[in-house]
Parts: structure tokens; C-alpha cells; sequence
């Protein structure tokens, strides 16, 4: 069964507005951990905002915010003013499972990706 | 502090030649991973170690093997390379830092194999 479902294969905004990308996950535990990746057309994977499943606030990180909503399982990322330089793929990404005597299992399940592309 | 770094950043492989591909870290992180992507998909694990010590299968272990060398190196050796296999890897560390969880990923090594 898909953990990670991203439903958006592209999406479009224009320069400076705001845009909304969407992520689902299923998982029966009580610990995990939302990600938002962006993979430029370069390659890398840069990481963007992390959210932890007991955190109470949602994450921000400059222009990104994570709107989590965790009884309908969902992880959207939003970024407010978009610039041409956020044209990229995003990936939602889920660690599941607690963390053991210290030491993270940060094993990650990806989703599919949506490609973003920002208009002048 | 370069972060994760990979080498080498791009290989061409004939069937059934072998190769290691290398991965350090200087971020002090304990736990390490490698990840294929395959086109117009997300990446999907291949082994982890979570500590130095330790490796454990991920979700597409078959035809690799893994080193976790000491707490910066983790290498990914194919011993037989089979076309499937051709695929961009990413290696990545991890660590609970004062509250924060951090992932990053190396630049990647785009794999051909012909």
C-alpha cells in the first residue's frame, strides 16, 4: 500500500503568488516525521521543512510552512510569494517509527513527486 | 563543511562489471542511507545503517552490498551490474540535533549501465 501519496503530478502559480502542494501518508505509528524535499533540475535533493508528529505548531521555514493535519493525515506545503527559482520537483517524504536509545532510523518513504513551475 | 559528499558523480558500467560507489559525511551524523531514483519516481531505499556497526536491508536491497567503514563512510558496491540497476543514487546521514530532526542528501551519482 502507498504510504506517501502526492496527487499532483505539475501545478503552476504565477510569480509571487502563493502555492499549495499536496501530500497524504498512511502509517499506524504514533512517532513519525513529515518531509518536503525540492530537486531542482540539477539533481540534488535540498531539504526544505521537517515535521514532527507530536510537534503541536506547524513547521515554517521562511517562505515554506508545512500545514499538518494529523487526523486527516495530511502534510501540504505551502509557499507563500513564489519566486522562478522554486520551478522544481517537491517530494513528500515520511520517517516512520520512534527513535531507539538515541540513535535515529531516519529511513525515508518518498512520494512521487509534483512538478512545480512558476510563470514570470 | 562540505555536508555529504559522493563519488563519483557520473559512471558507465558494461553488464556485469562491478564498482563502489562512496559516501562520507562530516556532519558527525550517526545514521546512513543509500536511495536509487529511477525516472519520474521518488527514491526508494536500498540499505541504511544506523549506527557505525550496523547495515540493514531497505526496501530494494537485491544486487547491492554495503560498507559502513567508520562513523563518515558508507559505501554501496554492485558486484554484478544488470541494466535495472542503471538509476541516479543518493546517499544521506541523519541525526536528532537539539530537538531537530535533519536528513541531507550528497549530490548523487548518475549510474549507467549498458
Amino acid at each position: 500500500a502507498q504510504k506517501i501519496t502526492q496527487t499532483q503530478p505539475g501545478m503552476f502559480v504565477q510569480e509571487k503568488e502563493a502555492v499549495t502542494l499536496d501530500c497524504t501518508y498512511d502509517t499506524s505509528d504514533q512517532s513519525y516525521g513529515l518531509f518536503w524535499y525540492k530537486q531542482p533540475s540539477s539533481g540534488e535533493m535540498i531539504f526544505l521543512i521537517y515535521q514532527g508528529s507530536y510537534d503541536e505548531q506547524n513547521a515554517t521555514e521562511g517562505r515554506y510552512s508545512l500545514n499538518f493535519q494529523k487526523a486527516r493525515k495530511s502534510a501540504n506545503l505551502v509557499i507563500s510569494a513564489s519566486q522562478l527559482g522554486d520551478s522544481a520537483m517537491y517530494f513528500c517524504a515520511m520517517r516512520e517509527g520512534p527513535n531507539a536509545g538515541g540513535t535515529s532510523y531516519g529511513k525515508l518513504t518518498f512520494g512521487q513527486g509534483t512538478i512545480l513551475t512558476v510563470h514570470p | 563543511n562540505a555536508g555529504v559528499t559522493q563519488t563519483p558523480k557520473f559512471q558507465v558500467l558494461k553488464t556485469g562489471q562491478s564498482m563502489t560507489l562512496q559516501c562520507a559525511q562530516d556532519m558527525n551524523h550517526n545514521s546512513m542511507y543509500w536511495y536509487r531514483q529511477d525516472p519520474g519516481m521518488g527514491l526508494r531505499l536500498i540499505y541504511y545503517s544506523a549506527s557505525e556497526g550496523t547495515t540493514d536491508k531497505g526496501e530494494v536491497p537485491n544486487g547491492y552490498n554495503v560498507s559502513r567503514l567508520n562513523k563518515r563512510e558508507f559505501s554501496l558496491r554492485l558486484e554484478s551490474a544488470a541494466p535495472s540497476q542503471t538509476s541516479v543514487y543518493f546517499c544521506a546521514s541523519s541525526e536528532w540535533v537539539d530537538s531537530n530532526y535533519e536528513q541531507y542528501f550528497g549530490p548523487g551519482t548518475r549510474l549507467t549501465v549498458t
